[in-house]
């Protein structure tokens, strides 16, 4: 059974850090690119970047919003994605899901961006 | 940027009968590999989005063969042949040809 679990997630002051991450399970990790994706209360989905797969060169692409703050990383070895979120601002509070190219998606965790 | 639209943005609908959502990009989902990559998702409440449909019109492991999708090009159709209670949610449309982009949802509840 294909499993993402995401953790990580918390209150966290404007300015701060934080790191997210996306334990999974059930798939040949390393095969796949994986993405984030966030949802703000009440709002629809937000892609926030993702990462290819080593057979792609294990690159990395973001949206706008978050490029220069955020980095996507993986570790194959451990089945693991991160996502590192730099300069925290109120309006990146949002429930924050994985998900794999394969097109499992894991349950999310909320990060909160307040002081 | 490619800027996805649905419509309707909300649809009540009755148990047993059709739905319908319409999405439309705002450039050709055409890949350069020859893949259309226009995928539509559902989120049911309190619940993470799931994958229904991938690449125009195929339905993903355990997806309901009530659920279909079809188009082309930038023009977009996902249809539900016979409503259930079930799929009471929002449904998205989402483009990963260019990067990713979702579109605004359509809500889908019970007259």
């Amino acid at each position: 059974e294909v499993q993402l679990v995401e953790s990580g997630g918390g209150l966290v002051q404007p300015g701060r850090s934080l790191r997210l991450s996306c334990t999974a399970s059930g798939f040949t990790f390393g095969d796949y690119a994986m993405s984030w994706v966030r949802q703000a209360p009440g709002k629809g989905l937000e892609w926030v970047g993702f990462i290819r797969s080593k057979a792609y060169g294990g690159t990395t692409e973001y949206a706008a919003s978050v490029k220069g703050r955020f980095t996507i990383s993986r570790d194959d070895s451990k089945s693991i994605a991160y996502l590192q979120m730099n300069s925290l601002k109120t309006e990146d509070t949002a429930v924050y899901y994985c998900t794999s190219s394969l097109g499992y998606w894991g349950q999310g965790t909320l990060v909160t961006v307040s002081s | 940027d490619i800027v996805m639209t649905q419509t309707p943005l909300s649809s009540p609908v009755t148990l047993g009968q059709p739905a319908s959502i319409s999405c439309r990009s705002s450039q050709s989902l055409v890949h350069s590999d020859g893949n259309t990559y226009l995928s539509w998702l559902q989120q049911r409440p309190g619940q993470p989005p799931r994958l229904l449909i991938y690449k125009i019109s195929n339905r993903f492991s355990g997806v309901p063969d009530r659920f279909s999708g079809s188009g082309a090009g930038t023009d977009f159709t996902l249809k539900i042949s016979r409503v259930e209670a079930e799929d009471v949610g929002v449904y998205y449309c989402m483009q990963a040809t260019q990067l990713f982009t979702f579109g605004p949802g359509t809500k889908v509840d019970i007259k």
